[in-house]
């Protein structure tokens, strides 16, 4: 277990709608990145948040944000869900260095109606 | 977006065999990193490796850097039951950016 933890498990939300997703990291990392997850693929990086900053984004429009707190927890919005953002989202943690590596959480998974 | 390229997509194989997955890349990175998924969990992280040309073992696996920094590959010696998931390589340059994936199925 990596001491990772996100909630909720499981949601499902209908098109148009909002989510939040919440990932704690591990004790003692200070930097958390969200990955979506589709089915039968491999994660693709949605961005990493540093110290409460954001520190990198990848290929994903405007209403997916997030934020980091000072307790490094981090939350994942996603706004006017759309049916393909159904998938699993995974975050990671990693820490304290910059770059180290990153070791994730279960999940959340997200369907989209 | 991105992807590395993983093969092969899927491999069935008897109790007892040994597997090889690779991955290739057109980009250089300076950390690769093979990681685990078993169905309905995260990936958990199996062997990172940080020098080009490093060979890294765990147990039964054994995972190389390969010389360019833009390959790796993944053996498993004397596959059990529990190996069955899918197995990610994934590239690290702050953000890790993943192969498709070899979902492995060992027969008892």
């Amino acid at each position: 277990e990596t001491g990772v933890t996100q909630s909720p498990t499981h949601l499902i939300k209908t098109r148009g709608q909002q989510v939040t997703l919440r990932c704690s990291s591990q004790s003692g990392h200070n930097t958390v990145s969200w990955y979506q997850q589709a089915l039968g693929q491999g994660p693709q990086f949605i961005f990493q948040y540093y110290r409460e900053e954001e520190n990198g984004r990848g290929n994903f429009p405007p209403r997916f944000s997030g934020l980091q707190f000072p307790n490094y927890s981090s939350e994942l919005n996603v706004n006017a869900l759309e049916l393909d953002d159904s998938a699993l989202y995974l975050c990671a943690s990693s820490g304290p260095g910059h770059g180290e590596t990153q070791y994730f959480g279960p999940g959340t998974r997200l369907l989209v109606l | 977006g991105q992807q590395l390229n993983q093969s092969p997509q899927s491999m069935f194989i008897q109790e007892g065999e040994d597997v090889s997955m690779n991955c290739t890349s057109s980009s250089i990175f300076n950390t690769w990193l093979w990681y685990k998924q078993d169905p309905g969990e995260g990936p958990v992280l199996l062997i990172a490796l940080y020098k080009a040309g490093e060979l890294t073992s765990n147990g039964r696996l054994t995972a190389q850097f390969g010389i360019t920094r833009k390959d790796s590959f993944l053996n498993i010696s004397a596959s059990i039951p529990s190996d069955v998931g899918i197995y990610f390589c994934a590239g690290q340059e702050g953000m890790l950016t993943f192969g498709g994936g070899t979902r492995l199925m060992v027969k008892p």
